[in-house]
């Protein structure tokens, strides 16, 4: 069965740069029929979908958050990584990897567990 | 700008039944598949509904999905208290050229 897992510094001073990855197992990222996502959740907030990656390397991104935020992927590794440059307190979140059915419904599933991003000083 | 809106609470009883409605516009729940994930606290959210009313395998059809012009609906019948989570509707935006999550809905099982 699909699993995803979130990994990286769960805290980040302002102005530096957010990175985090998700592996991939139990199920290969190079797939012609899916896209990989990232979201997030602010605290008390609801769900933002930040950007999605397919394995070639296609990439499309929130718009608002595009000029900031790059998704990459790795896949000798079954990885893919997002990093969001300049970060203030507004990107403090938890945010989740999730396979992405980009091609026909937009829907994601599996979702990892999500790991907590804050940005402070 | 895009925007897909929930009422942010909902409520019912045991046993009851509860529907939690999606408004949308022609560029995003008009024209495109909507999906539903309960999302409970500390966990992953989870795929509900895709593609407007298909269940995934495992999801009880206690749940059900629907959709009518730009809005949608999520209906969950027999309410049992671990149904008590978050409900977000989510939908691709043609405008936006991305997903866009409606802001959830808070379901409390009294």
């Amino acid at each position: 069965q699909l699993q995803l897992q979130e990994s990286g510094p769960g805290l980040v001073k302002p102005s530096e740069t957010l990175s985090l990855t998700c592996t991939v197992s139990d199920g290969s990222i190079r797939s012609s029929t899916y896209y990989w996502g990232w979201i997030r959740q602010p605290p008390g907030k609801g769900l933002e979908w930040v950007g999605s990656i397919y394995y070639s390397g296609t990439t499309y991104y929130n718009p608002s958050l595009k000029s900031r935020v790059t998704i990459s992927v790795d896949t000798s590794k079954n990885q893919f990584s997002l990093k969001v440059n300049s970060v203030t307190a507004a990107d403090t979140a938890v945010y989740y990897c999730a396979r992405h059915d980009a091609a026909t419904h937009n829907w994601f599933d599996p979702w990892g567990q999500g790991t907590l991003v804050t940005v402070s000083s | 700008q895009s925007v897909v809106t929930q009422t942010p609470s909902a409520s019912g009883t045991p046993g009851q039944g509860v529907a939690i409605s999606c408004s949308g516009s022609s560029s995003n729940i008009g024209r495109n598949s909507v999906n539903w994930y309960q999302h409970l606290p500390g966990t992953a959210p989870k795929l509900l509904i895709y593609n407007n009313n298909k269940r995934p395998s495992g999801v009880p059809d206690r749940f059900s999905g629907s959709k009518s012009g730009t809005s949608a609906f999520l209906a969950i019948s027999g309410l049992q208290s671990e149904d008590e989570a978050d409900y977000y509707c989510a939908a691709w935006d043609d405008s936006l050229n991305g997903v866009i999550f409606g802001g959830g809905t808070k379901l409390t099982v009294l």
